[in-house]
């Protein structure tokens, strides 16, 4: 069984540029959610992609978008960086079906971005 | 909406004692989920306990278990035992509809030799 993986581990860039983060679901699940984690504080809930679509969304802008593919792994796409989008995000994969509730999500490693 | 506090920021143990996380949530479901997750230095956040907020029964797995009073919106992890390899941060969650996590604010645990 694969675990859940993430691309780049690491990346910095410049205020006002884009950036697209990486994620590969864990075998068997079809649900992907990606969180912010900024330093020393818990995780904090971006959005949520099932069956390609956006199924819930924090309290984050439009500039913080993202995609789930057929093979539902995903991508996280943050347009007009912000010095304050420096942190370690994470992509947590679970398995979701119509109608249940919450569920075990399985976190990767994380892509740690830097903005100067 | 939910909320997840932690009010302790740092703990610390000795090695093969026993230490108590707290959390405390408010939630406006009435079927939730609420977790403990483990983040060690290399970042990786570990799923180290569950608990469904219909059974009353504690969870337990291994060294880890759960102290979950609902009516107190209270929900408490013990590790026995303690070993080196349990010093990370940990991470209580509320899990609601849809499966959207809410995290506490983290503890901190050192286990000491």
């Amino acid at each position: 069984e694969t675990g859940v993986t993430q691309s780049p581990t690491h990346l910095i860039k410049t205020r006002g540029q884009q950036v697209t983060l990486r994620c590969s679901s864990q075998s068997g699940h079809n649900t992907v959610s990606w969180y912010q984690q900024a330093l020393g504080q818990g995780p904090q809930f971006i959005f949520q992609y099932y069956r390609e679509e956006e199924n819930g969304r924090g309290n984050f802008p439009p500039r913080f978008s993202g995609l789930q593919f057929p093979n539902y792994s995903s991508e996280l796409n943050v347009n007009a960086l912000e010095l304050d989008d420096s942190a370690l995000y994470l992509c947590a994969s679970s398995f979701l079906t119509s109608g249940s509730k919450s569920h075990e999500q399985y976190f990767g490693p994380g892509t740690r971005l830097t903005v100067t | 909406a939910q909320t997840v506090t932690q009010s302790q920021p740092e703990m610390s143990v000795q090695e093969a004692e026993t230490v108590t996380l707290s959390c405390t949530y408010d939630t406006s479901e009435n079927n939730y989920y609420l977790f403990w997750y483990k983040q060690p230095p290399s970042r990786q956040m570990i799923l180290v306990i569950r608990q469904e907020a219909y059974k009353q029964q504690n969870a337990t797995e291994n060294r880890f278990s759960v102290n979950f009073q609902k009516a107190a919106k209270s929900f408490s992890l013990k590790i026995s035992d303690s070993q080196l390899g349990d010093t990370a941060m940990y991470f209580c969650a509320g899990g609601t509809s849809y499966g959207k996590l809410t995290f506490g604010q983290g503890t901190i645990l050192t286990v000491h030799p």
